[in-house]
This record gives structure tokens, C-alpha cells and sequence, in this order.
């Protein structure tokens, strides 16, 4: 299986900040990155697809980047909203593994 | 509009066999490039990628649950089934299912697009 590691496990931001995730592939996986939100007590929610690409309705202070090994999600202009707990997941094989998850708390 | 829900057994007990039905509308699964799968959540802890299964029948699990899972659909119903035998309480999750497709105009790229609200299974005697 291919491994998702996300650092960190847990950041604290205030509303207004910009915030950085990274995930990491333990081999190449091309732009096959999917990245999900999720709020307590709900399911996770597509944001962005092949690694940088903005799923329909999502809202442009969110941005992907990154091939091969390294992604990372940002978050600009962090809203009361976007704090959740944010997964990375390659499709590149199966099985389509996850990350651990990085929780995006207030400060 | 698309929506999937799962149902089944709130509590079974250790060695049991659960059967997990995800019902779907808004889709189907004899579509070209449609897929349905399977993930769980510990409380507290990650997702996990369970299985998945395609238009056409194909099948993948996650090797490290391989020799426990089944999954099979029902296309005229709808349907998505999960089997998971040998149950134990490590497997107390929150299980999902999900709309796999090709989300992009050039079709390399899939994701879970649409997801069940999930049903939480206890796993205790």
C-alpha cells in the first residue's frame, strides 16, 4: 500500500490566517491527490481533485499544489467555517489510502 | 441529485458477520466509469479505504481486509452490499459509502464525490 503521511496533526489559526497542510506520498503518485474537509459528525466532503484542481462549489481561498511525493493544501483567509479536520487520499492504486488527518482548530 | 445512505446493525457481537447496504438514488451503478465504495472511521481516528466496486462488476479491496470482505451490488435496487466477517472491536467504525466517479473532463482523475452520512457499528459482546 502506498502511505499518507500529513504534517501537522493539528495547527491552531485565527480567522483572517493563512494555513498550510502537507501530505506526503511514500512513493510517486503523479497528481492522483484528492484532499477532503470534514466536520464533526459529518462525512467528508470533496474539495479539491488531481492534486490542484477546485471541486464545483468550493470556495477559492481553498488551493492545492504539488506531484509526485509532496502536496500541500492552503487555506487563505481562514472563516469560522473551514475549521474542520482535513484529509489527503492518492488515487493512483489500490487501495486509495488516507491520511491521518490535520485538525484545524481556533485559536 | 445524488444520494447514497447506509443501513444496517448497529451492534454485533465479536466473531459475528456484519452486512452493510448502501441505497443510492440520483445515479446508476450500470453507468460507464461509476463506482461505489466502502470507508470507515475509527471514533476519534482516520479514514480508511475499504473497497470498491465498479459498473462493471469489477472488485478491489484493501489488502490488509482482504479475506474478510465481500462486496457485491444490486444494480436494479440500487444497491451496494458490504459483507465483513470475523467481526472483533477493533472494527467499531463509523462506515461510509461513496460515489466514486471520474470527476475531470479528461477522465484520469477519480475521487469520492458524494457520501452516505455514514451509520456507526459497535463491535461488542
Amino acid at each position: 500500500d502506498i502511505q499518507m503521511t500529513q504534517s501537522p496533526s493539528s495547527l491552531s489559526a485565527s480567522l483572517g490566517d493563512r494555513v498550510t497542510i502537507s501530505c506526503r506520498a511514500s512513493q510517486t503518485i503523479n497528481t492522483y491527490l484528492n484532499w477532503y474537509q470534514q466536520k464533526p459528525g459529518k462525512a467528508p466532503n470533496l474539495l479539491i481533485y488531481a492534486a490542484s484542481t477546485l471541486q464545483s462549489g468550493v470556495p477559492s481561498r481553498f488551493s492545492g499544489s504539488g506531484s509526485g511525493t509532496d502536496f500541500t493544501l492552503t487555506i487563505t483567509n481562514l472563516q469560522p467555517e473551514d475549521f474542520a479536520t482535513f484529509y489527503c487520499q492518492h488515487t493512483y492504486s489500490f487501495p486509495g489510502t488516507f491520511g491521518q488527518g490535520t485538525k484545524v482548530e481556533i485559536k | 441529485q445524488i444520494t447514497l445512505k447506509e443501513s444496517g446493525p448497529t451492534l454485533v457481537k465479536p466473531t459475528q458477520t456484519l452486512t452493510l447496504t448502501c441505497t443510492f438514488s440520483g445515479f446508476s451503478l450500470s453507468t460507464t466509469e461509476v463506482g461505489v465504495g466502502w470507508i470507515r472511521q475509527p471514533p476519534g481516528k482516520a479514514l480508511e479505504w475499504l473497497a470498491l466496486i465498479y459498473w462493471d462488476d469489477d472488485k478491489r479491496y484493501s489488502p490488509s481486509l482482504n479475506s474478510r470482505l465481500t462486496i457485491t451490488k444490486d444494480t436494479s435496487k440500487n444497491q451496494v452490499v458490504l459483507t465483513m466477517t470475523n467481526m472483533d472491536p477493533v472494527d467499531t467504525a463509523t462506515y461510509y459509502c461513496a460515489h466514486s466517479s471520474r470527476v475531470d473532463v479528461s477522465g484520469y482523475y477519480r475521487a469520492f464525490d458524494y457520501w452516505g452520512q455514514g451509520t456507526l457499528v459497535t463491535v461488542s459482546s
